[in-house]
């Protein structure tokens, strides 16, 4: 069966800490992705990845980087978090045509 | 740029009976993917059902059905016989047709709650 791992399901951090959310896919897989999900708002694309080493800007990249060293594992960095970075952290990981295999979820709160 | 919007934050249904969520769209490509993805209490999001815009009929999975309405740039999803399983968020979702690299833009999500 197909595993997308997020490594914590809740997370609690202070302001200014840096922060790292990992993921870890088992599929091999090219392509992965990190979205944010807040009530209201849906899920927003923050960065993703289609090949090792290789990352693209999503919609709401500020605030955030992202490192691909291997294929199976991405990892999303908050340089400084900050109170407004509190929300639902989603890893994806996907061959293609739109089929998205996801994690359960890091939810962050950032005090 | 797409836009997705979810006009029903929440909704309701009891076991059994049928339920349609809606979805428009705007986007000015002519071939694209719209898909439904539902996320339940165990935040795990799953595919439902997906759409390749350039074919006419409209795509069925078991009890999901949609109804693509090209023209009017709407896609609802109907969920016949609910069961309390289906409970979940529902995302309507669009992708590019060329994009490999299934770069999704969601809308923000009907809740959907199914009693007895």
């Amino acid at each position: 069966d197909v595993k997308v791992t997020q490594s914590s399901r809740y997370l609690v951090k202070r302001t200014g800490e840096k922060v790292f959310l990992e993921c870890v896919q088992d599929m091999d897989h090219e392509n992965m992705f990190w979205y944010r999900q807040d009530p209201g708002l849906g899920l927003r694309l923050i960065y993703f990845s289609y090949d090792v080493k290789m990352k693209e800007k999503g919609d709401i990249p500020e605030g955030y980087s992202v490192s691909r060293e291997k294929k199976e594992r991405f990892s999303l960095i908050l340089e400084s978090a900050s109170t407004n970075q509190t929300s639902m952290y989603l890893c994806a990981s996907s061959l293609g045509r739109g089929k998205l295999f996801f994690g359960s979820g890091t939810q962050l709160s950032v005090l | 740029a797409q836009t997705v919007t979810q006009s029903q934050p929440e909704m309701s249904v009891q076991e059994a009976e049928t339920v349609t969520l809606s979805c428009t769209y705007d986007t000015s490509e002519s071939n694209y993917y719209l898909f439904w993805y539902k996320q339940p209490p165990s935040r795990q999001m799953i595919l439902v059902i997906r759409q390749e815009a350039y074919k006419q009929q409209n795509a069925t999975e078991n009890r999901f059905s949609v109804n693509f309405q090209k023209a009017a740039k709407s896609f609802s999803l109907k969920i016949s016989d609910s069961q309390l399983g289906d409970t979940a968020m529902y995302f309507c979702a669009f992708m590019k047709h060329l994009w490999t690299a299934s770069k999704l833009t969601f809308g923000t999500g009907t809740r959907l709650q199914v009693t007895l």
